[in-house]
């Protein structure tokens, strides 16, 4: 069964810490996006991987294929930052076309 | 601004009313979908629309009625809903539809309320 596992599903932080959203999933992918949503409901596209890792600012997104794992790191988070942030992955099998999402991690950044 | 602007953004409908969402892209893509997002639920796909041809219909109830007049604009029409279908609605787009490559541009959401 193809599934997207994300944890936590709650983080609260204090301004300035490193904060790591862990993305598992369950069969092989052809890519894996990272997204952002906030309050207001409106997604944002972080990241697009299919390997290795991506920087842009303050957010690096890691995977690694042969464990089925994904990270998303926020370096001196702020409250800005607060938001849900969702994984989402194509896999190779099955509804291959379609997007699988997670449930999505709520990040909380406190000042 | 992400290029893809929906409205309304609220919208309060009893069971028996007939309301329609709208979606309009300006990034030039060719694909637009409508995704439903219930409390505490992943993203789920409703439709898929590539070159203005419907391509996924991920077994919506016909209270749904989706149309795409061209490229750039997509339609919800909604109709007889149950309160169950309270939820946000977001529209997204993308170069091509869903192949692994082409990134998804979401709207900000229309949130539905079935009273």
């Amino acid at each position: 069964k193809n599934e997207v596992e994300q944890s936590p599903q709650n983080l609260t932080a204090q301004e300035g810490e490193f904060i790591t959203i862990n993305c598992s999933y369950s069969v092989g992918i052809s890519a894996l996006h990272w997204l952002q949503q906030h309050p207001g409901g409106g997604i944002v596209s972080l990241f697009m991987l299919s390997s290795g890792k991506k920087k842009h600012g303050r957010l690096i997104a890691t995977i690694n294929i042969q464990e089925k794992h994904s990270s998303l790191h926020i370096t001196a988070s702020h409250p800005r930052d607060s938001a849900v942030y969702i994984c989402a992955v194509r896999f190779r099998s099955g509804s291959a076309r379609q997007l699988t999402f997670g449930s999505g991690t709520q990040l909380t950044v406190l000042p | 601004e992400t290029g893809v602007t929906q409205t309304p953004r609220h919208l309060v409908m009893g069971m028996t009313n007939k309301k329609s969402l709208k979606c309009e892209q300006h990034l030039g893509h060719n694909a637009m979908y409508w995704y439903k997002q219930s409390a505490k639920k992943p993203l789920e796909l409703m439709f898929v629309y590539n070159f203005k041809e419907q391509t996924e219909n991920n077994s919506v109830p016909s209270r749904f009625s989706p149309e795409c007049p061209n490229s750039s604009h997509l339609f919800l029409h909604l109709h007889t809903l149950q309160p169950e279908d309270s939820a946000l609605y977001l529209c997204a787009s993308s170069q091509v539809a869903q192949t692994y490559n082409s990134p998804l541009h979401f709207g900000n959401g229309t949130r539905l309320t079935v009273t």
